[in-house]
């Protein structure tokens, strides 16, 4: 069984630039998540979905970020502008139950890692 | 919002030791996740432990929910464990949250 698959791996871009990622979940996996991870830190839930509808969006600064899941399945995170700060590498996970059914163990995929010069 | 906070920071060991993290929260949790972030990065599942005691090889967790706190053993340490230990908990509070402590770095050596 395939695991999580993100793309690109890493990313090189100046600041102001757009910028996006794409995450293909584990087949049969209704929960999907962004999280960001800065170096020597936890990751940080950005935002959650369950099947197309964004469940938890409160720490998504959607002021420069905005998200998407159509049809439920594989899903793309874009920044833009991108700010120095945005720099880290950002994770995507998926989990087989939604919060009605019960929630389960999270896979991770490998991330992308960004850097804004 | 709920804090999780995990415990030694960093630790060192000799090949063959054992050692135990901890994971403390301040809050009722839906779900408690141990994972394992190897050294090029990649995020591993070890255990889904709302509560009770798993054994997965030479690891094990238990999770007191009542008490709020979590623990990972890892006996006869290799130096393939090294990296970094992360407990997330989930919980309800307008919608499920995951929230990840700072970790543990462990460094096994030969």
């Amino acid at each position: 069984e395939a695991g999580v698959v993100q793309s690109p791996r890493y990313k090189i871009i100046e600041k102001k630039q757009p910028v996006a990622f794409w995450c293909n979940p584990i087949s049969g996996h209704n929960t999907l998540y962004w999280y960001l991870q800065n170096l020597g830190q936890g990751p940080e839930l950005l935002i959650r979905y369950e099947n197309e509808e964004a469940v938890d969006d409160s720490q998504l600064p959607k002021d420069r970020f905005s998200a998407e899941r159509l049809k439920g399945v594989d899903s793309t995170l874009k920044i833009q502008p991108a700010e120095l700060g945005d720099s880290a590498v950002y994770l995507c996970a998926s989990s087989k139950g939604t919060s009605t059914e019960g929630t389960d163990t999270q896979y991770f995929g490998p991330g992308t890692r960004l850097t804004v010069l | 919002g709920i804090q999780v906070e995990q415990s030694p920071p960093d630790l060192i060991l000799q090949e063959g030791a054992n050692s135990t993290l901890r994971c403390n929260f301040s809050d009722s949790v839906n779900n408690l996740q141990w994972f394992h972030q190897n050294p090029w990065g990649q995020l591993i599942n070890l255990f889904y432990i709302p509560s009770g005691t798993k054994q997965n090889g030479r690891l094990s967790a238990t999770t007191v929910a009542t008490e709020r706190y979590s623990l990972l053993y890892i006996s006869s340490s290799q130096t393939t464990d090294s990296g970094v230990y992360f407990c997330a908990v989930e919980r309800e509070t307008g919608g499920f949250k995951t929230i990840f402590g700072a970790g543990t770095r462990l460094f096994v050596k030969a």
